[in-house]
């Protein structure tokens, strides 16, 4: 089992529509979550991180399920702008990060 | 600078011939980390060094891989003796204690 896994997609939604991502991790020492957007032939930048609590920015909210394990990004009202591959990443304190493979969302007009 | 340099942003090279890459972290940032990325592909780790400890080789593809970083900061990775399938894109990132990694842009290299 991989340490993060995530479903590859491709996520087609037209625009406006509302999309989410889950992902799982296995090691349950994981205290840190990242959601990174990746465009095509890019580096990969920060989106946000998942807090416990739950967090929201703008039309993005990041979830965390600690006893399932899991991560989850939701993404309201698409905008084109959006299409992106969408990386999951998970830390143990102290240790190397952990990236999920990916989502590939497209968002159609 | 404010944020993560690499260098050079593109090399080509000859099949054999040795690289090496260069990363410039964020000031105080004490992990780095080497990546690489074919296109359409997932991130690769490569290796990792944080703080004085020993660095984590474990993505190391093979011997002729290497990096060091030197004083804690800036940190090279070389690559002897390229093969074509060592095309890709080199990342390197740095971060501080839990905090999210950032990037730079990347070295695209190319073996012909």
């Amino acid at each position: 089992r991989k340490e993060v896994e995530q479903d590859p997609g491709p996520f087609n939604v037209p625009e406006g529509a509302t999309v989410a991502f889950n992902c799982t991790y296995s090691n349950s020492a994981s205290q840190s979550f990242f959601w990174y957007r990746q465009d095509c032939r890019k580096e990969p930048k920060l989106l946000m991180s998942v807090y416990s609590s739950g967090n929201e920015d703008g039309r993005f909210t990041a979830q965390l399920n600690r006893a399932s394990q899991y991560i989850s990004l939701l993404i309201r009202d698409s905008k084109l702008s959006d299409s992106a591959t969408y990386l999951c990443v998970v830390q143990v304190t102290n240790r190397k990060l952990i990236w999920g493979l990916g989502t590939s969302l497209a968002v159609n007009p | 600078g404010a944020g993560v340099s690499q260098s050079p942003s593109n090399k080509v090279t000859e099949k054999g011939k040795d690289v090496e890459l260069r990363c410039d972290p964020i000031s105080g940032h004490t992990a780095l980390y080497w990546y690489r990325q074919s296109l359409g592909q997932g991130l690769e780790f490569l290796i990792y060094f944080q703080g004085n400890s020993a660095p984590d080789k474990s993505g190391l593809p093979s011997d002729r891989f290497s990096a060091e970083r030197t004083g804690g900061s800036v940190s090279t990775l070389t690559i002897q003796r390229t093969q074509q399938e060592d095309s890709a894109v080199y990342l390197c990132a740095s971060s501080f204690g839990n905090q999210p990694q950032h990037f730079g842009d990347g070295t695209r290299l190319s073996i012909l």
